[in-house]
């Protein structure tokens, strides 16, 4: 079964750091590009960041909102993908959630997601 | 960036009934060298990640009922539940692919009338 958990969610205060996790299973996680979504509460989604797979180089790019403050990686040995968010302010309080897309930019699979809350 | 904009905001539709949700481009997301549009849409329930139900515009994903169906291409794109289903009250949104920053429309709900 192709599957995706992140985990890593919580409450931080405003200019606090926090690392999510995600971790695949039921496919070829190293030959996926990834990526992290979110969605505020009551909102849309809102793309963040992709990494590519290592054949291509392990390339990222991010949305403008978060370039500087987030940083995604992977570990294929691990089949995990991460995304540290630092300097973090209220406004990325969403429910984050990881998604494969394999060769194109259409995220299939996703995960559940998990909560982060900015806030004092 | 590539704006995406949908219509209507929201609709409700009798059980049975079509229902067609409209999603705008702010440029071409038609790709010349290979004539795709890089056109994706999802279906997201309460409390559930999205779903890809589309994408190129018109590719149905596997396992998506066939009562679903895309069309469009360039700058206009239309998502037509054929025969609405009690299971199929969500919230809609297109997305394109053919550049980063990827983007998503805002989104219509379906409800059922």
């Amino acid at each position: 079964e192709v599957q995706l958990v992140e985990s890593g969610g919580g409450l931080v205060q405003p200019g606090g750091s926090l690392r999510l996790s995600c971790a695949a299973s039921g496919f070829t996680f190293s030959s996926y590009w990834m990526h992290w979504v979110r969605q505020a509460p009551g909102k849309g989604l809102v793309w963040v960041s992709r990494i590519n797979s290592d054949s291509d180089g392990s390339y990222t790019s991010y949305a403008a909102s978060v370039k500087g403050r987030f940083t995604i990686s992977r570990d294929n040995a691990k089949n995990t993908l991460y995304l540290q968010m630092n300097s973090l302010r209220a406004e990325d309080t969403a429910v984050y959630y990881c998604a494969g897309s394999s060769g194109h930019n259409w995220f299939d699979p996703w995960g559940q997601g998990t909560l982060v809350t900015v806030s004092s | 960036d590539i704006v995406m904009t949908q219509s209507p905001d929201s609709l409700a539709v009798s059980l049975g009934e079509r229902a067609t949700i409209n999603c705008k481009s702010s440029q071409s997301v038609l790709y010349s060298s290979n004539n795709k549009n890089y056109l994706a849409w999802y279906q997201q329930k309460p409390g559930q990640p999205p779903k890809l139900l589309i994408y190129w515009a018109s590719t149905r994903e596997s396992g998506v009922p066939d009562r679903f169906s895309g069309s469009g291409s360039g700058t206009d794109f239309t998502l037509t539940i054929g025969s609405l289903q009690a299971e199929d009250v969500a919230v809609y949104y297109c997305q394109q692919y053919y550049s980063t920053p990827l983007t998503f429309g805002p989104g219509t709900k379906v409800d059922i009338k």
